[in-house]
Formats: C-alpha cells, sequence, structure tokens
C-alpha cells in the first residue's frame, strides 16, 4: 500500500538553527499537510497545501515557517530559526481531495529536538 | 475555538473485558475520523463517520456519531493485548476538510 515517507525520523538541532523537514506524499494525492505533536500533548494542524499554495494556516505557523513543494515528488517544511518549544513530533499528511470523504494519510513523523 | 475532549485519557483492562472511548465537543462537526497511533509512527485511520447517528463496525470495533453530530464514542468488545495502543478521535469542520481537529488520545492498555 502507499505510503507517506518522512526523513529524517530525527533531527536534533541548536536553537536559532534552519531546518528542513522533508516528505514524500503518495503520487496521486493533490492535498498535503503538515501537523505537531509536542511531548504529551494533542495533535495541532499547522498547514495545508494545494496547488502550490498554502490553503490555511493555523496560528501557529508564523513567519519562521514555510512550506514548499520544490519539486514533484516532495513537500518540504521549512524552519528558519528555530526555538526550543519547536521540539516535537512533525507529522506530514496528504489525502486525495479535501472533502470529508478523503481520509488523511500520515507519514511516520520526524522528531525534531531544539537544544 | 473548538475543542475535542477525549475520555477516559488512560485505560487498562484485562483481556477479554470490554470497554467504550469517547469524544465529545459543543462543536458540531461535518465528519469525525478515529485513528490509532503505535509509538513512533504516525496516526493510522480506523474510520471516518459523516451522518448523524452513524454507526460502524470494524471486526470487534464499533465507531458511533452522535446524533447532533457532535460527539462520537468507540466500543471495543472482549479486548485483546493487540488493541493496546493510542486511540485519537479528530473531527473536520464543514469545508475544512483537510484541517482536523484532534482530541487528546486515550491510552489503552490490554493485559493479557
Amino acid at each position: 500500500e502507499p505510503e507517506v515517507t518522512q526523513t529524517p525520523s530525527h533531527q536534533v538541532t541548536q536553537m536559532g538553527q534552519e531546518v528542513i523537514l522533508r516528505c514524500v506524499p503518495i503520487s496521486n494525492h493533490l492535498y498535503f499537510y503538515w501537523y505537531r505533536q509536542i511531548l504529551g500533548q494533542k495533535v495541532e494542524f499547522l498547514v495545508s497545501f494545494y496547488n502550490n499554495e498554502i490553503s490555511e494556516k493555523s496560528e501557529i505557523f508564523d513567519d519562521q515557517f514555510s512550506v514548499e513543494r520544490p519539486d514533484g515528488s516532495n513537500f518540504t517544511l521549512k524552519i528558519r530559526s528555530t526555538k526550543l518549544e519547536d521540539s516535537a513530533m512533525y507529522f506530514c499528511a496528504s489525502s486525495e481531495t479535501s472533502g470529508q470523504y478523503s481520509p488523511l494519510h500520515f507519514g511516520n513523523g520526524t522528531r525534531l529536538t531544539v537544544t | 475555538t473548538q475543542l475535542l475532549e477525549q475520555s477516559p485519557q488512560f485505560l487498562s483492562i484485562q483481556e477479554g473485558e470490554n470497554l467504550t472511548v469517547y469524544c465529545n465537543s459543543s462543536s458540531v462537526f461535518s465528519s469525525l475520523q478515529w485513528y490509532r497511533q503505535e509509538p513512533g509512527e504516525g496516526p493510522v485511520l480506523l474510520v471516518t463517520v459523516v451522518t448523524g447517528g452513524e454507526v460502524k463496525k470494524l471486526k470487534r470495533l464499533t465507531f458511533q456519531f452522535g446524533d447532533a453530530r457532535k460527539d462520537s464514542s468507540l466500543h471495543i468488545t472482549a479486548a485483546q493485548p493487540g488493541d493496546t495502543g493510542l486511540y485519537l478521535c479528530a473531527a473536520t469542520s464543514y469545508n475544512q476538510g483537510g484541517k482536523l481537529i484532534f482530541g487528546q488520545g486515550t491510552e489503552l492498555s490490554v493485559k493479557p
């Protein structure tokens, strides 16, 4: 079964550094998402992306965050200047459509640790 | 702010017992999903319920969407150790299909 793949599985970075988290969505999916889960807290929506632009973003997704689909297969999340509170699991997801009948398929996440 | 409250947060039972997990909100949702998440992995979709009052069965798991589309329940019959894991409910609002609002999860442990 096709799956969403994320790399790296674990990223350690120093505060203030830039990180890029990478995702390869399922090939025929058109909608892409980033979610994050801080340890012990709920999974939170960050951003949705369709047709090479952001469809919606949450309050968390401020100017230090950006997303890009640099080619036909990758979908990236960049955090420009990491803060300690950015430490979390970051999940990429994709879906065929944006409708309620189109389930999200999640990757296994990237654990980001900011020291 | 739309919130989903799951209960209980932790549940430890013996193999063969039945259990129910609840997901409640004051908001009306267009659909509600149940996911299961294993350590080190992303959430995996179990079921989507869309219609108020809808009931779906997946082997020993029964999912129900409340009539008012504000709440849902997951019932497991004769739990097995393989059911151990984190169960998450997540909901979507109208016209926001991909933006899921998650509950905090229920950590289920089934002891042999």
